[in-house]
């Protein structure tokens, strides 16, 4: 089975530019979570996706924004980007949406970095 | 709210056991995961408690306590591979990460 994947793998952005990612999850999965990470904050919950509604939201500002497709993958947004949004951003897919017990398959990843 | 709280790092020798502990403040979870995470890779699956007591899956056993607030990751007969960072998160409506704890292991 296919696991969890993420395009691109790294991206360079200038302040001020958007960006978007995708992934795409394990066959079968109907939850895609997107979680940023960097080193001083660790890993924090940006929203999680299930059958194409946003279920929840982390505290990001407005400026980040996702959906998920009717196949289940996901793309997130980041407009207007600012240098504290260098960092690696990472998509969980699972069967169920959170809160249930259902192992969460992280990607790759996306290492972003905005110059 | 929630907080997580993890040692900021460790360093252990190959063979020995190390203990990394995640303490928590939270209204309420379903369960606590521990990752796995190696330098440049993604966080990947080592357990997850629901009810108090020990897990235990080979060389790495969880452990739970509610009323205590308090979980640790036991890692027996460490390997260099075994290097890592090492991740605590409450599962919610949200999955809440600690900072994570950077286990070194020397020779």
């Amino acid at each position: 089975k296919a696991g969890v994947t993420q395009t691109p793998r790294y991206l360079i952005k200038t302040r001020g530019q958007q960006v978007t990612l995708s992934c795409s999850p394990i066959s079968g999965h109907r939850s895609v979570s997107w979680y940023q990470q960097t080193p001083g904050q660790g890993l924090q919950f940006l929203f999680e996706y299930f059958s194409e509604t946003q279920r929840n939201k982390g505290n990001f500002p407005g400026r980040f924004s996702g959906r998920q497709f009717s196949n289940s993958r996901s793309e997130m947004n980041v407009s207007t980007l600012e240098l504290g949004d260098s960092a690696l951003y990472l998509c969980a897919s699972r069967l169920q949406g959170l809160g249930s017990y259902n192992e969460q398959f992280f990607g790759p990843g996306t290492r972003l970095t905005v110059l | 709210g929630q907080n997580i709280d993890q040692p900021t790092e460790m360093t252990a020798t190959e063979g020995a056991i190390v203990q990394i502990n995640c303490t928590y403040q939270t209204s309420g979870f379903n369960g606590l995961f521990w990752y796995q995470q190696h330098a440049g890779e993604a966080p990947t699956f080592l357990s997850y408690n629901v009810l108090d007591g020990l897990e235990e899956k080979g060389r790495f056993s969880s452990f739970l306590s509610r009323s205590k607030g308090y979980s640790y990751l036991l890692l027996k007969e460490l390997q260099m591979k075994d290097s890592a960072s090492y991740l605590c998160a409450l599962n919610t409506d949200k999955l809440i990460f600690g900072t994570g704890t950077r286990l070194q292991v020397f020779p």
